[in-house]
């Protein structure tokens, strides 16, 4: 059974870095692309940007200056960072795997507070 | 960037009630059209891909249609465990767009 798990820091000053994990389970990051997605708060769905190996990105042009995904084949990672952060990054972030151009299997997300 | 519009943004309904809810794309995305539900505590699923295509372990009272620019998710029968709010998604082109998002609930 394919597993996605996210992993941050839940709380980020604003102008600071936010840093996040997603760990895969089950399915090597290898094999398919990966991407980020969030929910501000309040707000519906906005996807953020893929990678696929061996490290092609894909980035939103309204992040392209701030967002960078990675991949870390030895620990079956996705990674993302965003940096100068402000309250309007406060959300829901989730990774999903890509598979017949659409999102197949989603992690649980996790919570991301942009507060000072 | 492709504009999705997703209506209604919110519906009550009955157990066993028909459902629809109606996806509008800026321009044509040629059948490239998702549909995924999500619920507070659980893995975002998706439902419908391919505009038609049923998710493999989804229920068969969800179906997806498509008539040009415009996607319809169909529940048959809502049932309580269908409470979510659900969002339609276009892989036609970058960037990737979502609807707004309809939330349904039980009357």
């Amino acid at each position: 059974q394919i597993h996605l798990q996210e992993s941050g820091p839940g709380l980020v000053k604003p102008s600071e870095t936010l840093s996040l994990t997603c760990t895969v389970s089950g399915w090597s990051v290898s094999a398919d692309y990966w991407n980020w997605i969030r929910q501000p708060a309040g707000a519906g769905l906005e996807w953020m940007g893929r990678i696929y190996p061996p490290g092609t990105t894909y980035i939103h042009p309204s992040l392209q200056s701030r967002l960078t995904m990675s991949l870390d084949k030895s620990k079956n990672q996705i990674s993302l960072r965003l940096t100068s952060v402000t309250a309007a990054d406060t959300g829901f972030y989730f990774c999903a795997r890509g598979s017949t151009n659409s999102f197949d299997i989603w992690g649980l997300g996790t919570m991301v507070t942009v507060s000072s | 960037d492709t504009q999705m519009t997703q209506s209604p943004s919110s519906l009550s309904a009955s157990v066993g009630d028909r459902v629809t809810i109606t996806c509008r794309a800026s321009q044509d995305i040629s059948g490239y059209l998702n549909w995924y539900q999500l619920r507070p505590g659980k893995a975002p699923q998706r439902l419908i891909y391919g505009a038609t295509s049923l998710h493999g372990t989804v229920s068969s009272r969800f179906s997806g249609s498509e008539s040009g620019t415009e996607f319809t998710l169909t529940i048959s029968s809502l049932q309580p465990e269908d409470v979510a709010t659900y969002y339609c998604q276009q892989s036609y082109d970058f960037p990737w767009t979502f609807g707004q998002g309809t939330k349904v609930e039980i009357k």
